[in-house]
């Protein structure tokens, strides 16, 4: 079976560093680019950055860029989502999901979700 | 950059009805790099439909996916409980790379 799983559920302080894991299985990790998804209470779903495992080519979104640090270890199959200075504002859900490309005319989607994994940021 | 409208924000109908969802592009969108998700209370969102049309594995037929250009719809032609959730479109642009979600419509039970 194809799935990601990620950690658990993080409680922690403002100014704290964090790193959360995405571990894939039941395919080739390195052959499929990682995304970060965030969700914010009640809110709806930001694209973070992906990751190819493969080679570690990272794109971020421009939201994210500079606030988090998208990394992979291809030896044991998993990707991290890491803050170096947590904020109250990135308490949310985090989802890793798989990016797949389908062909020319299908184009591409995320076709494999992390269960996600929740963050809380407060003092 | 792209940016995705749904409407309505939220749909009230019974099981058994249809559902008609709509995704307005700011700009015209490649078809092939549309895509809808449903996302039900506590759950990570699930892919539904690809490339604007084409449905994910396991989806079952009652959902389908039309449009072209900046105006795409998502269908549920007969409501089963089980659909009465959040649905997101989302598109990817290439230069640079980036994958934008719309807000969501959420169908309710009426």
């Amino acid at each position: 079976e194809v799935q990601l799983v990620q950690s658990g559920a993080e409680v922690k302080k403002p100014g704290e560093s964090l790193k959360i894991s995405c571990k894939g299985s039941g395919y080739s990790f390195t052959s499929y680019w990682i995304g970060w998804v965030r969700q914010m209470p009640g809110k709806g779903l930001e694209w973070m950055g992906i990751i190819y495992p493969g080679d570690s080519d990272t794109r971020y979104s421009p939201s994210f860029q500079g606030q988090v640090t998208i990394s992979a270890d291809k030896s044991i199959s998993t990707a991290y989502l890491q803050w170096s200075s947590l904020k109250a504002s990135d308490t949310a859900m985090y989802y890793c999901v798989r990016y797949r490309y389908y062909d020319i005319l299908t184009g591409n989607a995320f076709d494999i979700w992390g269960q996600g994994t929740m963050v809380t940021v407060s003092s | 950059e792209i940016v995705l409208t749904q409407s309505p924000g939220t749909l009230s109908l019974s099981p058994g009805e249809r559902a008609t969802l709509s995704c307005r592009a700011s700009q015209s969108v490649s078809s092939s790099y549309l895509a809808w998700y449903q996302q039900k209370p506590g759950q990570a969102p699930r892919l539904l439909i690809y490339g604007a049309s084409s449905r994910a594995t396991g989806i079952p037929d009652r959902f389908s996916g039309s449009g072209s250009g900046t105006d795409f719809t998502l269908t549920i032609s007969r409501l089963e409980p089980e659909d009465f959730a959040v649905y997101y479109c989302q598109q990817y642009g290439s230069s640079p790379p980036a994958f934008t979600f719309g807000p969501g419509t959420k169908v309710d039970i009426k």
